[in-house]
């Protein structure tokens, strides 16, 4: 079945380091991937997206690749900041029949102190 | 453009009680999806809605429940509330069929006791 596995957290990283957030994927098909980040009290918001092999989706500095031949959709950026500190989701669509239903990682917690 | 709209944010219940969450969807966005959000279980899909018919559902206890009225807005009830069932509960709005692409609401924190 599909599935979403990203590293454990949490990661503290210090004020302007670079982040990368480990994530692949198992699924049949061609699955669009997404980073969502929530944080504190809140929903999830979308922070980029990724609807083919080597699209690359990037927002507010954030970077991931689709890539297809190591199931991956690594996210990186490469200077964070406190206000950066959130827990990131990595999730793909489910594949098969017209839905949008999400399969999610168990989310990263990122701790940037300053 | 206002954002998917949940309500209450937050809620107290008992157990055996039954809940009803509400949510109302981008304007123009006709697929809703429900998830429920616990630390041990993480994200899991509990049903999506399109032009109110439900056309898929995740793997809960038929006590979840849901519908979608004809302006998009969808509710959830839960019945016979369990501690277990103590969550945040999140509604995500789609504007295509397919794309997987879902804007979150802020979700409604729902505690049993």
């Amino acid at each position: 079945g599909n599935s979403v596995t990203q590293m454990e957290g949490p990661v503290t990283l210090s004020e302007e380091a670079f982040l990368t957030i480990n994530c692949t994927y198992t699924a049949t098909g061609y699955p669009s991937l997404f980073w969502y980040v929530q944080y504190p009290g809140e929903g999830l918001q979308l922070l980029l997206k990724a609807t083919k092999a080597d699209d690359k989706g990037s927002n507010k500095g954030f970077e991931a690749t689709y890539r297809k031949e190591t199931t991956s959709f690594h996210l990186e950026k490469g200077s964070v900041q406190v206000s950066d500190s959130a827990v990131y989701f990595c999730a793909l669509s489910a594949v098969g029949g017209a839905t949008n239903k999400l399969i999610f990682g168990t989310g990263t917690l990122l701790a940037v102190q300053p | 453009k206002a954002g998917v709209t949940q309500t209450p944010r937050y809620l107290i219940k008992t157990r055996g009680q039954q809940v009803t969450l509400s949510c109302s969807p981008i304007s123009g966005h006709r697929s809703v999806s429900w998830y429920q959000q616990t630390p041990g279980q993480g994200l899991q899909f509990l049903f999506e809605y399109f032009s109110e018919t439900q056309r898929n559902k995740g793997n809960f206890p038929g006590r979840f429940s849901g519908r979608q009225f004809s302006n998009s807005r969808s509710e959830m009830n839960v019945s016979t509330l369990e501690l277990g069932d103590s969550a945040l509960y999140l509604c995500a709005s789609s504007q295509t069929g397919d794309s997987g692409e879902a804007f979150f609401g802020q979700g409604t924190r729902l505690t049993v006791v």
